[in-house]
């Protein structure tokens, strides 16, 4: 069965430090993969997204994600964390079918140290 | 920067009323979804619809039934709440159904049922 797995429920980084939030997915297909960021009191809002090609792909916000295939994973990244960058950030799979639907993990909720 | 509005944000209401949560997306798109959202779990579609008059169930059972008369409206009704329901609810829209095409969130409703 299709999955998501984001083993970090929550993650406290400082302000300037690098980031990097896992997520590892199970579909025996090639996987869509995508990154949301959910503010407080706010819906989701696309970060980034892998179909095919290069494999570190770049979003908004200056992150980006690595696509590895060989471990089922799809790790977000971000050099330098900003205060504005707490929130709550879920990965998802995309699966072809009767109505292409996302599945999405449990989500990782980040907070920033000044 | 959201075109996809819910109301209310918040709702507390009382066993076996009536409630509809109101969905409405000004982006002409025709496919919208209601998905459910639990603190620390995976985001769950409950409903989606490809377009007027168009509604069909999701992956995760609800008890929530769902119109679409008007491209841009996608209300959920609940018949009689209970406080299993106590979740919050999110909307989302997109332009086509593939997975080229981002999902729009609304800010969502959180809903307690006393």
């Amino acid at each position: 069965a299709q999955s998501v797995t984001q083993p970090d429920i929550h993650i406290t980084v400082s302000e300037g430090a690098s980031l990097e939030l896992r997520c590892n997915y199970s579909y025996g297909a090639t996987p869509y993969l995508f990154w949301y960021v959910q503010s407080p009191g706010q819906g989701l809002q696309l970060l980034l997204k892998y179909f095919s090609g290069d494999t570190l792909v770049q979003g908004i916000k200056g992150f980006e994600a690595e696509f590895k295939r060989s471990q089922s994973s799809f790790n977000l990244r971000k050099p330098s964390v900003h205060w504005s960058d707490a929130a709550e950030y879920f990965c998802a799979v995309g699966v072809s079918g009767g109505y292409n639907k996302l599945i999405f993990g449990a989500g990782t909720r980040l907070a920033v140290h000044p | 920067e959201a075109d996809i509005y819910q109301t209310p944000r918040y709702l507390v209401i009382g066993t076996g009323k009536k409630i509809t949560l109101e969905c409405s997306q000004t982006m002409g798109h025709d496919k919208m979804y209601w998905y459910q959202q639990d603190p620390g779990m995976e985001l769950h579609l409950i409903h989606y619809s490809y377009g007027v008059n168009s509604t069909e169930k999701g992956d995760l059972s609800s008890e929530s039934t769902v119109s679409r008369i008007r491209t841009e409206h996608f209300p959920l009704t609940l018949e009689s709440a209970r406080p299993s329901h106590t979740s919050q609810y999110l909307c989302a829209s997109s332009e086509q159904g593939g997975f080229n095409s981002p999902l729009h969130f609304g800010n969502g409703t959180r809903l307690t049922v006393t």
